[in-house]
């Protein structure tokens, strides 16, 4: 079983870089979550989707963009990387706050 | 004020020893509650539900206590392999983390 699945795995980025990090799912769950995890600290919400078609802000969205066109897949976008989104990012997908949150492996990020 | 708060920790105890954490909420609205863990440099997974009538699992214990807006883990007889960082959360719609409490279990 898949389950989650996010690409890459890790990734550096010059400053100023764009790029996506790719999370898609194979549950057909309505939810779906990025996160944030800085060394030591837990996980700050990025943007979630309720829904293909329907994206909130988290904590902590500035410098972040997403989309979700359909059920499975739900990109997240950094326009111009800065090293403060140096970070491990980890999607997750889940029938909302009341379930169960099932995690990828994560896509660790460097910015130089 | 954040939605789900914990201790981050870290929490040193020596094999054997009982363990509680705590982890207190805000939106009074959230419906269920969960415990992960989470080892080093791994995503989490589920540990186990929090149920309002409480929930055990071998030596883990949770409990949700919604008159004072807090859930807690209680792990007995605490193994080395208990050594991770365990995550709360509460969420009404989306799912909202507390900062993780660090247990290491010393031999």
């Amino acid at each position: 079983n898949a389950g989650v699945t996010q690409t890459p795995k890790f990734r550096i980025l010059k400053i100023g870089q764009s790029m996506t990090l790719q999370c898609t799912q194979d549950m057909n769950h309505n939810y779906m979550y990025w996160y944030r995890q800085d060394p030591g600290m837990g996980l700050k919400l990025i943007y979630y989707s309720v829904g293909a078609g329907i994206t909130d802000k988290g904590e902590v969205p500035n410098g972040y963009n997403v989309s979700r066109s359909t059920t499975e897949d739900f990109p997240l976008r950094l326009e111009l990387a800065a090293p403060s989104q140096t970070s491990v990012y980890f999607c997750a997908s889940g029938q909302g706050g009341s379930t169960e949150a099932f995690f990828g492996q994560g896509t660790r990020l460097t910015v130089v | 004020r954040k939605e789900v708060e914990q201790d981050p920790g870290p929490f040193n105890v020596p094999e054997g020893a009982t363990v509680a954490f705590n982890c207190t909420y805000s939106n009074s609205a959230s419906q269920s509650f969960f415990w992960y863990r989470q080892d080093c440099r791994k995503e989490p997974k589920l540990l186990m539900s929090v149920y309002s009538s409480g929930n055990e699992d071998g030596r883990f214990t949770a409990q949700l206590n919604r008159a004072s807006q807090y859930i807690s883990l209680l792990i007995r007889d605490s193994k080395l392999s208990d050594s991770a960082t365990y995550l709360c959360t509460g969420g009404y719609q989306k799912v909202t983390f507390g900062t993780g409490t660090k247990l290491q279990v010393i031999p």
